[in-house]
């Protein structure tokens, strides 16, 4: 099974900073990565899929990078409605799996 | 619209069994791969079980041989037959339309409590 390190677990920070998480795999997927948002009490929404293709609708401050086994979702200027847990997902083979998640909550 | 929406969760005794439910909407159901994921309170989201458009099966090692994932694409409609149940198993179940192998949307989800 493929494992995905996402970190930091947490991070804190303000409107308008510029917000990175990163996720590794722990063997080559490609650009086989997608990254959710999720707020509490609902279901994960789809922001980034293939490592950098932005999900319809979603803003374009979110931005996603990387190839083979490290991976990058940045937030460029952090807006209150970007306060959520963030997860990747390798979606190069099953079983699908998830990083652990990214807390980014206000300073 | 696209829209799914989960039923069937509910408390069930170790051991137990429950059918999970999910009715699509706003898209061609018989043409997407479909999945179920699921969520400990306050945890990560754990890959579940998918199913292809074409019937094939998927499932994570920790379910494999206890649910059982179908569809009946005439009522567009999506299924999870849990049995052997465990504490373990208590989460938020999600189904998720494939987009790709990443899902886009999710449904609201349904909670089971495996508990006695």
């Amino acid at each position: 099974d493929i494992q995905m390190t996402q970190s930091p677990s947490s991070v804190s920070a303000s409107a308008g900073d510029r917000v990175t998480i990163t996720c590794r795999a722990s063997q080559h997927i490609s650009s086989w990565i997608a990254w959710y948002q999720q707020k509490p009490g609902k279901a994960p929404k789809l922001l980034i899929y293939a490592a950098s293709s932005l999900q319809s609708g979603v803003p374009s401050r979110f931005s996603g990078s990387g190839f083979g086994t490290d991976f990058t979702l940045t937030i460029s200027s952090l807006q209150p409605e970007d306060f959520a847990t963030y997860y990747c997902q390798q979606a190069n083979s099953f079983p699908l799996t998830f990083g652990g998640g990214t807390k980014v909550e206000s300073k | 619209e696209v829209q799914l929406v989960e039923s069937g969760g509910g408390l069930v005794q170790p051991g137990g069994s429950l059918r999970l439910s999910c009715a699509a909407s706003g898209f061609i159901f018989s043409r997407n791969d479909m999945h179920w994921v699921r969520q400990v309170t306050g945890k990560g989201l754990e890959w579940v079980s998918g199913i292809g458009a074409a019937g094939d099966t998927y499932y994570a090692d920790s379910v494999k041989g206890r649910f059982t994932i179908s569809r009946e694409n005439a009522k567009n409609s999506l299924y999870l037959q849990m049995s052997s149940l465990r504490a373990g198993d208590t989460a938020v179940y999600y189904c998720a339309r494939s987009w790709g192998k990443e899902f886009d949307p999710w449904g609201q989800g349904t909670l089971v409590t495996v508990s006695s």
